[in-house]
Order: C-alpha cells, then structure tokens, then sequence
C-alpha cells in the first residue's frame, strides 16, 4: 500500500513563526503535492513538485513556500505564519503522467494563535 | 483550468435511502474524473474512478459512478446507503495528459441516521 506520512497531526503555532510541515510517500512516486481543507471549501492547491527541486504554484501559494530536497519528501513552509492560515493541510503523491490518481497523507490540523 | 460543481454541501438521509451526488466539471479537453471520500477522522481515500472505456464505473463499498460526457457529469450512486457511509465527499478532475494536478469540488457532507 502506498504510504503517504505526515510530520505531525495537530500543530500550534504563534502568529509570526515560521513553520515547516513535513511529508513522506514510500512509493518512489514523482508527483507530490500539497493542499490545504477548509470547511466549505473542498481542498485547494496550494503548490506542487514534479520532480526533485522543481517547484509549481498551485491555487492559493501567497504565504508559503516549499522545499523538495528528494524525492520521497515534500515540505510546505509557512514563512511567517498567520491566523488565516488555521486550516487542515493535506498531502499527496501521485505517479507519472496523464491524470493518474493521488494518494493522501493524514493532514496537519495547523492552529495559528 | 479546469473547476468542479458539487451540487449539495450537505445531505441527510435515513439508512435504506438511495444516494445520488451530483457533480459537474468545466473543462475544454479530456479528463479523469474520481470521487474520494474522508470518513470522520481519517484520510482522504480514493472511492472510484473513470479515466476511460465503460463510464459506469464501480467503487468500494457498493458505490458507483456515471460519466455523462455530454453533460460533464460524474453523479455519484448508492442503492441504499447505511449509517457508516456517514462522510464527506469529493468529486475531482484532472486532465488526461501531461503533468496535471487534481482539481477537487467543494465537497458533499453526508450524514445517514440510523
């Protein structure tokens, strides 16, 4: 089964601190992707990573940024952390090309204070 | 870029009842379409999915899905949903070639009273 890990599950932040999230897949997959849940509105794409150190923006990317040093990790940072940022992230990886289906983490329920 | 419409943000039924979930999707070429569902609790899990041939498609648990592609829908099916179906539910797209991306609908809470 793929295996997609999340760093933490619940995190509490203070407004202004830099955050990292942390994620892990064991599939070799090439796809990586990070999205954040709100209530009423589905999930969002935040950025994503076709490959070793390329980087995408997705949707909403405004306050973050992303690191991915190999391949079976992807980080989302939160360079100066907001409240607005309160939300569920969620991870996901994904194989290849040509719309092939995404594998989930367990989410980051992120607090900012 | 494609978007997707999820017709209900929320749906309460009685165990027994059947299940329809609309979703619709804009895009201009061709795309894979899936349904994933998060029960409380836990991760976000593939439920079915059409990328192409037969678009009636058969997921876990005695769910499936019609692609209309006239229509650009992608209705969600169950004959008779029972308390544990209780979850949220998300229609995606993504084109077909290339690096592409999931794009998710708003989602559907589904709540089956015993």
């Amino acid at each position: 089964d793929v295996k997609v890990t999340q760093s933490s599950r619940y995190l509490v932040k203070r407004t202004g601190e830099k955050v990292f999230l942390e994620c892990v897949q064991d599939m070799d997959h090439e796809n990586m992707f990070w999205y954040r849940q709100d209530p009423g509105l589905g999930l969002r794409l935040i950025y994503f990573s076709y490959d070793v150190k390329m980087k995408e923006k997705g949707d909403i990317p405004e306050g973050y940024s992303v690191s991915r040093e190999k391949k079976e990790r992807f980080s989302l940072i939160l360079e100066s952390a907001s409240t607005n940022q309160t939300s569920m992230y969620l991870c996901a990886s994904s194989q290849g090309q040509g719309g092939t289906e995404a594998f989930f983490g367990q989410g980051t329920r992120l607090t900012v204070v | 870029a494609q978007s997707v419409s999820q017709h209900n943000h929320h749906v309460i039924l009685s165990e027994a009842a059947s299940l329809e979930l609309g979703c619709n999707y804009s895009y201009g070429g061709t795309v894979n379409l899936f349904w994933y569902v998060q029960y409380p609790g836990q991760h976000l899990q593939l439920l079915l999915k059409y990328f192409s041939g037969d678009p009636l498609v058969k997921g876990i648990k005695g769910f499936e899905a019609e692609f209309i592609k006239s229509k650009f829908s992608f209705n969600l099916r169950k004959p008779s949903v029972q308390w544990s179906d209780t979850a949220e539910y998300f229609c995606a797209v993504t084109p077909n070639s290339g690096y592409s991306t999931l794009t998710f609908g708003k989602g559907t809470m589904l709540l089956v009273s015993p």
